[in-house]
């Protein structure tokens, strides 16, 4: 099972370009999430989904849009990228959510706007 | 805002030494989860303890939570070189969520 799996892995962008990051996950979850990690952060929530056609905002949701069209992928879409968005950004996916499950996450995608 | 913290932001031990961090949250919990995550590398699912439990095992993990504190405990014993990694405890409250706090740098030196 390849898990969780995030394109790209690493990402140069200018200011005020668009990207769209793919996370796409093969054990059947209904719970997708996406995270950023900044040093000394630790993650913080961009966005979820808690089935195929539903989204939700996190912590830090500005600037960011999701689309969770088919069950496992979920996608994040930078419409104008700042130099504030670079990261390490993470998808996670879960069977059960907060109340049972674990997060199963990918191996991330290093963003860097210039 | 963050729901966990740990504690020590880093830490480094010898080999064959037993390592400890705690992690303190704000709010109820359902349950309180603990993260790895070596460098450059996602992270991965450690162990898991409800908030009805108070010790949990796994290997040479041992986690403890204490509700009334609000606060958990992850000992790695006899650890080893290849523990070396960054370790985050992670709450999940009752909803869909999971918070997770900045985490702790082990360094375990040969």
């Amino acid at each position: 099972n390849a898990g969780v799996t995030q394109t790209p892995k690493f990402r140069v962008l200018k200011t005020g370009q668009s990207m769209t990051l793919l996370c796409a996950q093969d054990m059947n979850h209904e719970y997708m999430y996406w995270y950023r990690q900044d040093p000394g952060m630790g993650l913080r929530l961009i966005h979820y989904s808690v089935g195929e056609g539903t989204t939700a905002k996190g912590e830090v949701p500005d600037g960011y849009n999701v689309s969770r069209l088919k069950k496992q992928n979920f996608l994040l879409g930078l419409e104008s990228a700042a130099p504030s968005q670079t990261s390490v950004y993470f998808c996670a996916s879960s069977l059960a959510g907060g109340e049972t499950g674990e997060l199963f996450f990918g191996e991330g995608s290093r963003l860097t706007v210039l | 805002s963050q729901q966990g913290e740990e504690d020590p932001q880093a830490l480094s031990i010898q080999e064959g030494e037993n390592a400890t961090m705690n992690c303190s949250y704000k709010t109820s919990i359902n349950n309180l989860q603990w993260y790895r995550q070596n460098s450059g590398r996602g992270l991965v699912h450690l162990i898991l303890i409800r908030s009805n439990e108070r010790e949990k095992h796994s290997g040479r993990l041992r986690v403890t939570l204490d509700t009334s504190k609000k606060s958990s405990s992850l000992l790695i014993t006899a650890s080893r070189a290849a523990d070396t990694a960054s370790y985050f405890c992670a709450t999940a409250n009752y909803g869909q969520n999971f918070v997770f706090g900045p985490g702790t740098r082990l360094s375990v030196l040969p």
